[in-house]
């Protein structure tokens, strides 16, 4: 089965600090990709989605992330983190032949001052 | 348009007494997807549905938990009997329908069964 991997279920940035969190995918055939936010007591929000297009997906709040075929990535980076972005990250995986939303186990960005 | 539209926001209710949540998808998508969210168990997909069909309900966790789609703008999800380790946050989320597309979450329904 189609699934995708978070490394990391906690990371911690400084303010103004590169912020990087990972997502692997598993599938023989390159699946369209999306990474969502969720801020406290609320439901996701889409960050950006891959579809195959450009590898280099930039997303709203500043945040991009680069599809690696190679590597079976899909991390989502921003340059320098800001105290509103504390939430939970999740990445997902929409297989090819399939409607199906699949989603990872979550990363909490927390940003300190 | 007003999004993905859930109901009740928070529910409380006894174990053993049936819940009834419902979603209202936004206007035009023909996917709807429904999704359970615990500490332990992240976010699972229990259902999804489209063009009104269920498509894929492998993820519903038993007998007790049902859902429907009568028609293209409501669907529900029931559990009967509720029990304790049924309380978590389910969020429906609805879909174009087409691969490339992103699903657009509702708010969610707390639910807690004591």
């Amino acid at each position: 089965a189609q699934s995708v991997t978070q490394l990391g279920s906690h990371v911690s940035v400084s303010e103004g600090a590169l912020v990087l969190l990972r997502c692997n995918y598993s599938s023989s055939v390159p699946p369209y990709l999306f990474w969502y936010v969720q801020y406290p007591n609320q439901g996701l929000q889409l960050l950006l989605k891959y579809t195959s297009a450009a590898t280099l997906v930039k997303g709203i709040n500043g945040f991009e992330a680069e599809f690696k075929k190679s590597e079976t990535s899909f991390h989502l980076t921003k340059p320098s983190a800001h105290m509103s972005d504390a939430a939970e990250y999740f990445c997902a995986v929409r297989p090819y032949n399939t409607d199906k939303l699949i989603f990872g186990t979550g990363t909490r960005l927390q940003v300190f001052p | 348009d007003a999004g993905v539209i859930q109901s009740p926001r928070h529910e409380v209710t006894e174990m053993g007494q049936e819940v009834t949540l419902r979603c209202k998808p936004i206007s035009g998508h023909n996917s709807l997807f429904w999704y359970r969210q615990t500490m332990m168990r992240g976010l699972e997909l229990l259902i999804y549905f489209n063009n009104n069909v269920p498509i894929d309900d492998s993820g519903m966790p038993e007998d007790r938990f049902s859902a429907k789609m009568p028609n293209a703008s409501f669907s529900t999800l029931k559990i009967q009997p509720s029990e304790p380790r049924d309380s978590a946050v389910y969020f429906c989320a609805s879909s174009a329908g087409l691969q490339q597309t992103e699903a657009f979450f509702g708010q969610g329904t707390r639910l807690t069964v004591v």
